[in-house]
C-alpha cells in the first residue's frame, strides 16, 4: 500500500542551526501538507501546498520557515535558524485531488532542540 | 474560525466492551468534512472513519460508528468491541468543503487505554 515517508525520523540540533526535513508524498497526490505536534499537545497545521506554490499557510508558519518540492518526488520542510520551541513532531502528509479526499499521513519527523 | 474540541483527555474501556469517544466543533460553513484520526504509538495518524456534512446516514466502519448531529455541532465515535489494538490517541478533525479549504483541524485529542 502507497505511504507517505519521512525523514530523518529524530533529529537533535542545536539552537540557531537549520534543519531539513524531509518528505515523500503518495506519487499519485496533488495537496501537500506539513502539522506540528509539540509534545502532549494538538496536532497544529503548518501549511499547505499545490501546484508548486504554498496554497495556505498559518501563523505558526513565519519568516524562518519555507517549503519545497525541489524535484517532482521530495516535498521538504526548512527552519532556518531553530529555536527551542520548534521542538516538536513534524509530521507531513499529502492529499489525491477532489473534494472528499482523505489526508494520508507519515510518520513524523522528531525534532529535538538544544 | 473552525474549532474543534475533545472534552476527555484521557477514555478507558474494558477489552470487547464499547466506548463513546465525544467531539464537538464550531463553524458558520454547510459544506464540511469531519474524521476521526488514530494515533498509536508509533505515532503515524491512520484515518479511521470520515463523514460529509451533507450525509445525513452516520458513516461506519467495521467496528467504528460516528453519531453525527449537526445541528448541535457534534461528531462522537463509537468503538464496538474493543481490542487492544485500539489503545491510542484519537484525534477528531474538521475540514471546509471545497478545495480551497482544506487544512484539517484538530481536537485536543482523546488517549483510549483498553484494558484486557
Amino acid at each position: 500500500e502507497p505511504e507517505v515517508t519521512q525523514t530523518p525520523s529524530h533529529q537533535v540540533t542545536q539552537m540557531g542551526q537549520e534543519v531539513i526535513l524531509r518528505c515523500v508524498p503518495i506519487s499519485n497526490h496533488l495537496y501537500f501538507y506539513w502539522y506540528r505536534q509539540i509534545l502532549g499537545q494538538k496536532v497544529e497545521f503548518l501549511v499547505s501546498f499545490y501546484n508548486n506554490e504554498i496554497s495556505e499557510k498559518s501563523e505558526i508558519f513565519d519568516d524562518q520557515f519555507s517549503v519545497e518540492r525541489p524535484d517532482g518526488s521530495n516535498f521538504t520542510l526548512k527552519i532556518r535558524s531553530t529555536k527551542l520551541e520548534d521542538s516538536a513532531m513534524y509530521f507531513c502528509a499529502s492529499r489525491a485531488s477532489g473534494n472528499t479526499g482523505e489526508l494520508f499521513f507519515g510518520e513524523g519527523s522528531r525534532l529535538t532542540v538544544l | 474560525a473552525q474549532t474543534v474540541t475533545q472534552s476527555q483527555p484521557e477514555m478507558s474501556v474494558q477489552e470487547a466492551e464499547t466506548v463513546t469517544l465525544s467531539c464537538t466543533y464550531d463553524t458558520s460553513e454547510s459544506d464540511y468534512y469531519l474524521f476521526w484520526y488514530k494515533q498509536p504509538p508509533s505515532r503515524q495518524m491512520i484515518l479511521v472513519i470520515r463523514q460529509e456534512a451533507y450525509k445525513q446516514q452516520n458513516a461506519t466502519e467495521n467496528r467504528f460508528s460516528v453519531n453525527f448531529q449537526k445541528a448541535a455541532k457534534s461528531f462522537s465515535l463509537k468503538i464496538s468491541d474493543s481490542q487492544l489494538g485500539d489503545a491510542a490517541m484519537y484525534f477528531c478533525a474538521y475540514r471546509k468543503g471545497g478545495t480551497s479549504g482544506s487544512r484539517l483541524t484538530f481536537g485536543e485529542g482523546t488517549q483510549l487505554t483498553v484494558n484486557p
